[in-house]
């Protein structure tokens, strides 16, 4: 079946921009994450949303970033005034939380987000 | 705050030699995966590892894990120039949301298999 989908693939923003990515979850998949990847470095945590409770932001790097996801489906990264050290790439993952294996995050192909 | 570490971050070898990436993680956790990212692309998962003494094989590669140890291993044998990529192990910590988990990266090892 189809897997995470994320859009754009890639985008080139002028600093102090706001920016949108969204992200597709796997139909069924109510657990969705996003990470920030910097070029080189491994993945740091951003965002949890789990159904209709309310989402872990703990990973939130600044109060620029913000996500919102409607029920079970898709969600969005918001970054407001985009700063040079946003450049990154950023993966969404969901999980199902049933199974043999509940929480196995599945990972989409990520936005490369560029700021000049 | 649990860290993960990897060690080699580069490795550079030659198609046909064994090698061993670790992955050292500083607090208790019951699950741990590893992920291969090729350039431009997402993550792949490799390996779940569930429990003290778990080894899991394909192919060429072999992960084990010692939860007292609290250290994995990844291992690389008579490597082919495919299995270049970039190998991350992830630790799994539980998050706010009861019964959710976040994963903690490790740096990440950057694998080049020669011709």
């Amino acid at each position: 079946g189809a897997g995470v989908s994320q859009s754009p693939s890639n985008k080139v923003t002028e600093k102090g921009k706001d920016v949108e990515l969204r992200c597709d979850p796997i139909s069924g998949h109510t657990a969705l994450y996003w990470y920030r990847q910097r070029l080189g470095q491994g993945l740091e945590f951003l965002i949890y949303f789990q159904g209709n409770s309310a989402p872990d932001k703990s990973g939130l790097p600044s109060d620029r970033f913000s996500a919102e996801r409607t029920g079970e489906s898709v969600s969005t990264l918001t970054i407001q005034r985009t700063q040079q050290e946003d450049s990154a790439v950023y993966l969404c993952a969901s999980s199902y939380l049933g199974g043999n294996l509940p929480y196995e995050q599945y990972f989409g192909p990520g936005t490369r987000l560029t700021v000049t | 705050e649990l860290k993960v570490e990897q060690n080699p971050l580069f490795l550079s070898m030659q198609e046909g030699k064994n090698y061993t990436i670790y992955c050292n993680y500083s607090t208790t956790s019951d699950r741990l995966y590893w992920y291969r990212q090729d350039p431009g692309k997402s993550l792949e998962s490799l390996f779940v590892l569930l429990s003290n003494g778990a080894v899991k094989q394909e192919g060429r590669l072999m992960a084990s894990l010692d939860t007292k140890a609290r250290l994995s291993t990844l291992h690389i044998t008579a490597a082919v120039h495919d299995l270049s990529a970039t190998y991350f192990c992830a630790v799994v910590r539980p998050i706010i949301i009861q019964g959710a988990q976040k994963l903690v990266f490790g740096q990440g090892t950057r694998l080049t298999i020669n011709p």
